[in-house]
């Protein structure tokens, strides 16, 4: 089975700034990398797929890089509503699996 | 408006059965791969299960194979979840989600709301 891990596991930052998020897999996947947004209490929602594409409706200061074994997503500009857990996916092999999220906090 | 609505949560004693199902709307049901996803309190997303179109082919987790089955009704646009043999780390909000397909690298493009599954004596 595949393993995900994601760094950092939580991430203080305030409202303007860039961020990066890691995720790295323990083989390779391809390009089979998603990311997706959770807020407390709701369902996760898509917002990267094939590890660079911008899922429909979500804002273009989303941009996914990488792969591989190694990704990334960054946000350029972080928005009020950006506060929420990111957690990546891999789809490349059943059991699909997913990394163990990055809380991203408001500093 | 495409939409997955679960339902069938609740409380179960450990051994106990349950029934999940997803009810499904807006879009072309019977042309997508469905899967299951959990999530117990506090902690991060887990795969279940997955089912082909048609409904021939189906995966499982280790954790619960042997003890979920995971089908569809294509007629009535409705996927499930027979959960048998409940244990208490099967505690968690259940997801059914979308497979978007090779054009999106299979990742998971819709999702239903939740529902909650606490098995506890």
């Amino acid at each position: 089975d595949i393993q995900m891990t994601q760094s950092p596991s939580s991430l203080s930052a305030s409202v303007g700034d860039r961020v990066t998020f890691t995720c790295r897999a323990s083989q390779t996947i391809s390009s089979y990398l998603n990311w997706y947004q959770q807020k407390p209490g709701k369902a996760p929602k898509l917002l990267i797929y094939a590890a660079s594409s911008l899922q429909s409706g979500v804002p273009s200061r989303f941009s996914g890089s990488g792969s591989g074994t190694d990704f990334t997503l960054t946000i350029s500009s972080l928005q009020p509503e950006d506060f929420a857990t990111y957690y990546c996916q891999q789809s490349y092999s059943i059991p699909s699996s997913f990394g163990q999220g990055t809380k991203l906090e408001i500093k | 408006e495409v939409q997955l609505v679960e339902s069938g949560g609740g409380l179960v004693q450990p051994g106990g059965s349950l029934r999940l199902s997803c009810a499904a709307s807006g879009f072309t049901f019977s042309s997508y791969w469905m899967h299951w996803v959990r999530q117990a309190p506090g902690k991060g997303l887990v795969w279940v299960s997955r089912i082909n179109s048609d409904g021939r082919s189906t995966t499982y987790a280790d954790s619960v194979k042997g003890r979920f089955t995971i089908s569809r009704d294509n007629a009535k646009n409705t996927l499930y979840l027979q959960m048998n043999s409940l244990r208490v780390e099967d505690t968690a909000v259940y997801y059914c989600a979308r497979d978007g397909a090779t054009r999106m690298a299979d990742a998971f493009d819709i999702w239903g709301q939740g529902t909650m599954v606490t098995v506890s004596s």
